[in-house]
């Protein structure tokens, strides 16, 4: 059965920091991987998505790939009060768009 | 992007009725998702609805407690039937756009 894992946290990080979300993959031939984030009470939004290995930049967020390591990260730099969320690892295949989700890491961003 | 509206919001529902939860997208997309989020857990896929074909079940859901109506391009519906308590939960709606999907609000179920 192919699994996405996250540590639930909560992770705490202090404002300004970096904040690091990890998440590994079963599925060797995963294709697509996705980062969300999700409010309390809200449904999911887009981060980042990351096809090909090495590190994907787009504003504060970074997203890295590992395919060898079947790893997958986001990185949060000068994080803000307002990143505090649950961030979803997401594993896809670009075929059939059908995601497996990991279970989510709780962020809390101290002020 | 998508963007993706459902209806109803949430609801309140008593044991043993049904619930049909409307999605719509504001293009035309091949493929939409139907997901459950149960309570401070992740999401999980119930089924693809596809445009004139039947819907496609993921392993442990059946399309009597959860048929899924595909219409047209743009809108689909998934009635949750007869209904328990286990059936709380959040049911979301996505859909693809450039090559992500993209969430609806979400449909917030509460069954008593």
């Amino acid at each position: 059965q192919k699994e996405v894992e996250q540590n639930s946290g909560p992770l705490s990080v202090p404002e300004g920091a970096i904040a690091s979300l990890n998440c590994t993959y079963s599925d060797r031939g995963s294709q697509s991987f996705f980062w969300y984030r999700q409010y309390s009470g809200k449904s999911p939004e887009l981060i980042m998505f990351i096809y090909s290995n090495g590190d994907k930049e787009d504003g504060r967020f970074t997203a890295q790939l590992n395919k060898a390591s079947q790893y997958v990260s986001l990185l949060i730099r000068d994080s803000q009060p307002s990143d505090s969320a649950t961030y979803l690892c997401a594993v896809g295949d670009s075929g059939t768009y059908k995601y497996i989700f990991g279970t989510g890491t709780r962020l809390k961003v101290l002020a | 992007s998508a963007v993706i509206s459902q209806k109803p919001s949430r609801d309140i529902c008593q044991r043993g009725t049904s619930l049909t939860i409307q999605c719509q997208v504001d293009s035309q997309v091949t493929m939409m998702f139907w997901y459950r989020q149960q309570p401070g857990q992740s999401l999980t896929l119930i089924a693809t609805a596809n445009q004139g074909s039947e819907a496609t079940y993921e392993s442990g859901f059946v399309i009597d407690k959860f048929p899924i109506s595909r219409p047209n391009l743009t809108f689909s519906t998934l009635t949750v039937s007869n209904m328990s308590p286990e059936d709380s939960s959040i049911y979301l709606c996505s859909a693809p756009s450039r090559g992500t999907q993209y969430f609806g609000p979400g449909t917030r179920l509460t069954v008593l």
